[in-house]
């Protein structure tokens, strides 16, 4: 068990509906990490939160967007979903230094 | 960002030694090298990291090579748990986490 907590585990919804993923980090980390897996573009870096300011942004759609709150837990808003953002969507958190990062055990999103 | 290079997948038998190598020949003096794991239907965990000495934590052994072109991860007794696909990393500073492929390591009773 990473400490990292990530709900819901499944998530099945439809083409052009809106979806939001949330993640606990281990307690007193400050950074958060999103992550995108899937079958054709394997584990993929979205988005860094650092005690609630964006600090580095990967390959994020402008459908998605994610936000860090003052207890530190992260959302991650994904809309007008397609049948290709179907993935496992991975949350991450390390301390102040960064030097590791723990995973959660992701969440399952199927777009039918 | 530096480039790794790891076979597509390795097997070993249960309680042998296993030698996973990384070729990262592009290396900068700042790369950290790290290493991370993914169990089946888990999210990855981090398994080790070392920037030029070799490292040894309760998971395994980080060799680097002298001249940091290439390293290897050492399970000294794998276990059919460690069955997993094995990432290689070069991070530099406060620099986000570029998974490659990685190598699928299969491991036989």
């Amino acid at each position: 068990d990473s400490g990292v907590t990530q709900t819901p585990k499944h998530l099945i919804t439809a083409t052009g509906q809106r979806v939001t993923l949330r993640c606990s980090p281990r307690s007193g980390d400050l950074s958060v990490y999103w992550y995108q897996q899937s079958l054709d573009q394997g584990l993929q870096f979205l988005i860094q939160y650092y005690n609630g300011e964006e600090r580095a942004k990967g390959n994020i759609l402008e459908r998605f967007s994610a936000q860090q709150f003052p207890d530190l837990h992260s959302e991650l808003n994904l809309s007008s979903l397609e049948l290709g953002d179907s993935a496992l969507y991975f949350c991450a958190s390390s301390d102040v230094t960064d030097s590791e990062q723990y995973f959660g055990p992701g969440t399952r999103l199927t777009v039918t | 960002d530096a480039k790794t290079t790891q076979p597509n997948s390795m097997e070993s038998n249960e309680e042998e030694p296993v030698h996973l190598p990384c070729n990262h020949s592009t290396i900068s003096g700042t790369d950290y090298i790290h290493w991370y794991r993914q169990l089946p239907s888990q999210g990855p965990e981090y398994v080790i990291h070392g920037l030029t000495s070799n490292v040894n934590n309760r998971m395994a052994s980080l060799a680097i090579a002298e001249d940091r072109k290439s390293s290897t991860l050492i399970l000294h007794r794998a276990t059919l748990r460690d069955a997993a696909v094995y990432y290689c990393i070069l991070r530099s500073g406060y620099s986000t986490l570029t998974f490659g492929k990685g190598t699928m390591l299969l491991v036989s009773p």
